[in-house]
């Protein structure tokens, strides 16, 4: 079956540091990757994905690339910012029916 | 509306009750997901819905929980007797499906809370 692997929080960084948080997957088939994001008080906003090998997603300064080699959709962003205090999900979809598997979620707090 | 919307945001239920939650997904969109997400945890698939046909309901965790779609827009997830491993949030996903886009729409979520 399918399955996400991701970096276990919490994470907390200064202002402007480097982020990245791992992410690997198991699939079935040829599956799309997602990286969404919770804000505090929110619902589930898609960040970004990436639908094929070496595909480059990006969005609001994050980044990620699908890796099928190493079977892998590591988020990065070169300089976080406060409001980027947020819980982080990387999801694969796959199959006809295009329904999510999730990881678990990691915690991001920035501090000014 | 813009997005989509879940309604109760809260509900409190004691053991054994019945409760009915339901998610208004965006106009037009044929796809609507449920999940389930409990504290810490990422969402869980539950069930599906292509137009009113609920195509996959494997993630349902047992016959206490049933989801309709009749007209193919409004959707309930209902579960009956409730159980305490039943809190979580409920989450509603809807998507326009078409070759080159299938991204899901969440709503805000349902806490349920069953004491």
């Amino acid at each position: 079956g399918n399955s996400v692997t991701q970096m276990e929080g919490p994470v907390t960084l200064s202002e402007e540091a480097f982020l990245t948080i791992n992410c690997t997957y198991t699939a079935t088939g040829y599956p799309s990757l997602f990286w969404y994001v919770q804000y505090p008080g929110e619902g589930l906003q898609l960040l970004l994905k990436a639908t094929k090998a070496d595909d480059k997603g990006s969005n609001k300064g994050f980044e990620a690339t699908y890796r099928k080699e190493t079977t892998s959709f590591h988020l990065e962003k070169g300089s976080v910012q406060v409001s980027d205090s947020a819980v982080y999900f990387c999801a694969l979809s796959s199959g006809s029916a295009r329904q999510l598997t999730f990881g678990s979620g990691t915690q991001l707090t920035v501090l000014p | 509306g813009a997005g989509v919307s879940q309604s109760p945001r809260y509900k409190v239920a004691k053991r054994g009750q019945d409760v009915a939650l339901r998610c208004d997904p965006i106009s037009g969109h044929v796809s609507l997901f449920w999940y389930q997400q409990a504290l810490g945890q990422g969402p869980e698939f539950l069930t599906y819905f292509q137009n009113e046909a609920q195509l996959d309901k494997s993630g349902l965790p047992s016959d206490r929980f049933f989801a309709e779609r009749p007209e193919g827009s409004v959707s309930t997830l209902k579960i009956q007797r409730t159980q305490q491993e039943d809190s979580a949030v409920y989450l509603c996903a809807s998507s326009l499906v078409t070759v080159n886009s299938y991204e899901q729409y969440f709503g805000p979520g349902t806490r349920l809370t069953v004491t």
